[in-house]
């Protein structure tokens, strides 16, 4: 079975810019959660969506929206991009539930110029 | 919110060591998990460890949910060892918070 899955892999900006980053879940998952990673720290919350409705959004700027869709699929998008935007973002899925084991994607490595 | 504290930092042990790193969280617990960040990024799943012992191969990790921490056992390290260390909890709300890491260097 495939994992999680994220596109593109890379991917460099200017400031300004927006950008869409995407998101399969594993088959069967209902969650998807948001994560931006900067250099040497901790992934940091930014969303989760259940079943196609917001369900928790961690402490980023209106910029940063996100969806997702009847397939589960899911898409990060921030618009304005600054420069400390450049981070690593983290796709992770689950079957739902708090108890439930988060499985994380390979990420999208997004550098903002 | 919830606190995550990883200690220690930075470990840099020899291959075929062994070595303890520790999670402590400052509230209740609905869901612990210890990953490990390979060098492109990528975080593989390790543990779901709310409460109680499981062991996996040479890793092995306890959590004492009462006394609000969790402990990550490598033994018999190897270079492929190498990389960050997270722990991570859900709480009452629905945002998994993570921890600093511990970055593990195994020399050979």
């Amino acid at each position: 079975d495939a994992g999680v899955t994220q596109s593109p892999t890379h991917l460099i900006k200017t400031r300004g810019q927006h950008v869409t980053l995407r998101c399969s879940p594993i088959s069967g998952h209902k969650s998807v959660s948001w994560y931006q990673q900067v250099l040497g720290q901790g992934p940091q919350f930014i969303f989760q969506y259940y079943e196609k409705e917001e369900r928790g959004r961690g402490n980023f700027p209106d910029r940063f929206s996100a969806r997702q869709f009847p397939n589960y699929s899911s898409e990060l998008n921030v618009n304005a991009l600054l420069l400390g935007d450049s981070a690593l973002y983290l796709c992770a899925s689950g079957a739902g539930g708090r108890r439930d084991t988060q499985y994380f994607g390979p990420g999208t490595r997004l550098t903002v110029l | 919110g919830i606190q995550v504290e990883q200690s220690p930092p930075d470990l840099i042990l020899q291959e075929g060591a062994n070595s303890t790193l520790r999670c402590n969280f400052s509230d209740s617990v609905n869901n612990l998990q210890w990953f490990h960040q390979n060098p492109w990024g990528q975080l593989i799943n390790l543990f779901y460890i709310p409460s109680g012992t499981k062991q996996n191969g040479r890793l092995s990790a306890t959590t004492v949910a009462t006394e609000r921490y969790s402990l990550l056992y490598i033994s018999s390290s190897q270079t492929t060892d190498s990389g960050v260390y997270f722990c991570a909890v859900v709480a009452n709300n629905n945002d998994m918070r993570f921890g600093a890491g511990t970055r593990l260097t195994v020399k050979p």
